[in-house]
């Protein structure tokens, strides 16, 4: 079973909407992470959080605004998405060491249908 | 982050064959990570390689790393259904960035 908790599980939107998505962890690690997986492909990654600051982002549109309000949390707010941003989101967390050998573990995303 | 190729895309086997997946790189990779993926399940940690020709096995699992670390295979002895799933390779470079291949999508009929 996953240490990373995302709700909800799914999520259903209009294009005008405005949704968050949330996701935790007590592992106490320090690094998160938000992917973004379409059917049949890889995780894209699309955010990191090193010690609550954000460190990379990956060209996301403005339309995804990343927060993390303390080491055990990560939200993805959602503002205004397209049909084409339908997809399964994955939040994911390491012990944000930094080094190259860090495993991720992924919850169990959110599946999001944008109509 | 670099680019790491998988091969095959897809693959059916009968429950009790063997199955391989193979990840190649142009450059020399830092380390491996490979991830399984169930059917409506979510990326799942299943090991790292990082030295030069290393090999590791979990039960009926034996991942390899090339002597020139561009490329890793895991191999799957006796595939069972429990099996079924997408394996990805990734590097992870460094700085939090994880660079998947485009996994390998295995079926095995009873």
């Amino acid at each position: 079973d996953t240490e990373v908790t995302q709700t909800p599980k799914h999520l259903v939107m209009g294009m005008t909407n405005k949704k968050s998505l949330k996701c935790e962890q007590h592992m106490g690690h320090r690094a998160m992470y938000w992917y973004k997986q379409k059917a049949k492909k890889p995780p894209e990654l699309m955010f990191v959080y090193s010690y609550e600051k954000l460190s990379i982002n990956e060209s996301v549109p403005s339309r995804f605004s990343p927060e993390c309000p303390n080491s055990s949390l990560l939200n993805l707010h959602l503002h205004a998405l397209q049909p084409e941003d339908s997809a399964l989101y994955l939040c994911a967390s390491s012990s944000g060491q930094g080094a190259s050998n860090e495993k991720l573990f992924f919850g169990s995303g959110t599946q999001l249908s944008v109509l | 982050g670099q680019q790491v190729m998988q091969i095959p895309q897809y693959q059916h086997v009968q429950e009790g064959e063997d199955f391989t997946t193979y990840c190649n790189s142009s450059t020399t990779l830092s380390n491996i990570q490979w991830y399984k993926q169930r059917p409506g399940g979510h990326p799942v940690f299943l090991i790292q390689l990082v030295k030069s020709g290393e090999v590791k096995k979990q039960k009926r699992l034996t991942f390899q790393f090339g002597e020139a670390k561009k490329n890793s295979s895991l191999h799957i002895t006796a595939t069972q259904t429990t099996d079924v799933g997408t394996y990805f390779c990734a590097e992870n470079s460094g700085y939090s960035t994880l660079t998947f291949g485009k996994g390998t999508m295995l079926l095995v009929s009873p």
